[in-house]
């Protein structure tokens, strides 16, 4: 049973607007969580994370937002641009330092 | 810059092939990883390691093994190929240690196809 899912798979955004990624999971003793930006024939890039102590971590356009008690991730990109076009994977990373992934949500950014 | 280099980008092998696909990284880093992605399954472990000559079974190690001879190298055999391994192979690396966050470098991956 995924530990982290992405429900989902596909997200269409117009340039400047906001996009907004999410990320469920049911393990309540993950205490770090990824984004990870993937484009086509390339490895992930890590792209920022937060702990879970905190509810909040900004870095440029994008902010990643924790609500533990729902147990729940969001990403937001703000503004949006084409460049950002890419599939986003969450992770989550355990007591053992192994990270769980989510399926991935393709975002498209129109110009 | 940390890298993690698999040895070949794109694979084409024979049912039935012994493969073997190599990961090397130049970081020093403790632990490796081998991932697959499948489309609407995300990134799934395969095997991992925490240190030379030491191996760990990940979510969907069937037909598979590793080998951990030196830290710097983690290779993935698949003993027999499948049609049903047809896949993108990533491989990763990390610093060990619980006390500061380590996140995983990808390599670029290996796009290997079973016929």
């Amino acid at each position: 049973d995924q530990q982290v899912k992405q429900n989902s798979p596909s997200l269409s955004v117009q340039e400047g607007r906001i996009s907004i990624l999410n990320c469920d999971y049911t393990n309540s003793m993950f205490d770090y969580f990824l984004w990870y930006k993937k484009y086509p024939a390339e490895g992930p890039t890590f792209l920022i994370s937060i702990s879970s102590i905190k509810d909040k971590n900004e870095d440029g356009r994008f902010t990643v937002f924790l609500n533990k008690s729902a147990k729940h991730l969001s990403l937001h990109i703000v503004p949006s641009q084409p460049g950002d076009s890419a599939v986003y994977f969450c992770a989550a990373r355990d007591n053992f330092n192994k990270f769980y992934f989510g399926s991935g949500t393709k975002l498209n950014v129109k110009p | 810059d940390v890298k993690v280099t698999q040895s070949s980008r794109y694979l084409v092998k024979r049912t039935g092939e012994k493969v073997f696909l190599e990961c090397v990284q130049d970081m020093d880093h403790e632990n490796m990883f081998w991932y697959r992605q499948d489309p609407g399954l995300g990134l799934r472990l395969i095997y991992f390691s925490y240190d030379v000559k030491m191996k760990e079974k990940g979510d969907i190690p069937e037909g598979y093994s590793v080998s951990r001879e030196k830290k710097e190298r983690f290779s993935l055999i698949l003993e027999s190929a499948s049609t049903n391994q047809t896949s993108m192979y990533l491989c990763a690396s990390s610093l060990a240690g619980r006390g500061e966050f380590y996140g995983y470098t990808f390599g670029s991956g290996t796009r290997l196809t079973v016929v």
